[in-house]
């Protein structure tokens, strides 16, 4: 099985700060299934990007995402109050098998 | 607009049933593949089950196959999980997701319920 890493585990930032949280996964995946969710305390999860890069409507373009190999960033350009969460990525396969990262926590410095 | 809606959970003791409901509504139900993911207090997130639109196919993670069901009645748009001989490590949060993909797949999880937690305890 696919295993999601992803780094850091905990951050903290300043509003304005540029974010950026790298998710790896344990062998080469397609970039199609690599996507990212936003959970605040107490709320379900909220798609923010799928396919890697592709935001999901409505969600503000602050937030991106990029493959390079096994990696997978999410960048936050510009933090906002609204942004302290904590990030999963998740990965989807054929067999089928869906696998969450362990989180990342983004905290108020 | 699109609203799913969980119910069911509550405190159960070890080895008992318990039987999760997800009620959608403001899409077309029976088009979509459905999923259950947990999480546990303080914890990550762990997929589940997922059962394909018209029911012809489900899918476990290994913690629960051969305790829990899915299924769906596409007539209620309404989605179930029966889960049986719980374990304490089943106590979590549960949601049911929406998959978004091909026929028999899902590239991810674009709208999820508001969770229903069980807690396994004596």
């Amino acid at each position: 099985d696919i295993q999601m890493t992803q780094s850091p585990s905990s951050l903290s930032a300043s509003v304005g700060d540029r974010v950026t949280i790298t998710c790896r996964a344990s062998q080469s995946i397609s970039s199609n299934y690599l996507n990212w969710y936003q959970q605040k305390p107490g709320n379900a999860p909220k798609l923010l990007i799928y396919a890697a890069s592709t935001l999901q409507s409505g969600v503000p373009s602050r937030f991106s995402g990029s493959a390079s190999g096994t990696d997978f960033t999410l960048t936050i350009s510009s933090l906002q109050p609204e942004d302290f969460a904590t990030y999963y990525c998740q990965h989807s396969d054929s067999t089928p098998l869906f696998t969450f990262g362990p989180g990342t926590k983004v905290d108020i410095k | 607009q699109v609203q799913l809606v969980e119910s069911g959970g509550g405190v159960v003791q070890p080895g008992r049933s318990l039987r999760l409901s997800c009620a959608a509504s403001g899409f077309s139900f029976s088009s979509y593949g459905m999923h259950w993911v947990r999480q546990t207090p303080g914890k990550g997130l762990e997929w589940v089950a997922v059962i394909w639109y018209d029911g012809s196919k489900k899918y476990y993670a290994d913690s629960v196959k051969g305790r829990f069901t899915i299924s769906r009645d596409n007539s209620k748009n309404t989605l179930y999980l029966e889960m049986t001989s719980l374990r304490a490590d089943d106590t979590a949060a549960y949601y049911c997701a929406r998959g978004v993909g091909s026929a028999y797949s899902t590239y991810y999880f674009d709208y999820w319920g508001q969770g229903t937690l069980v807690t396994v305890s004596s």
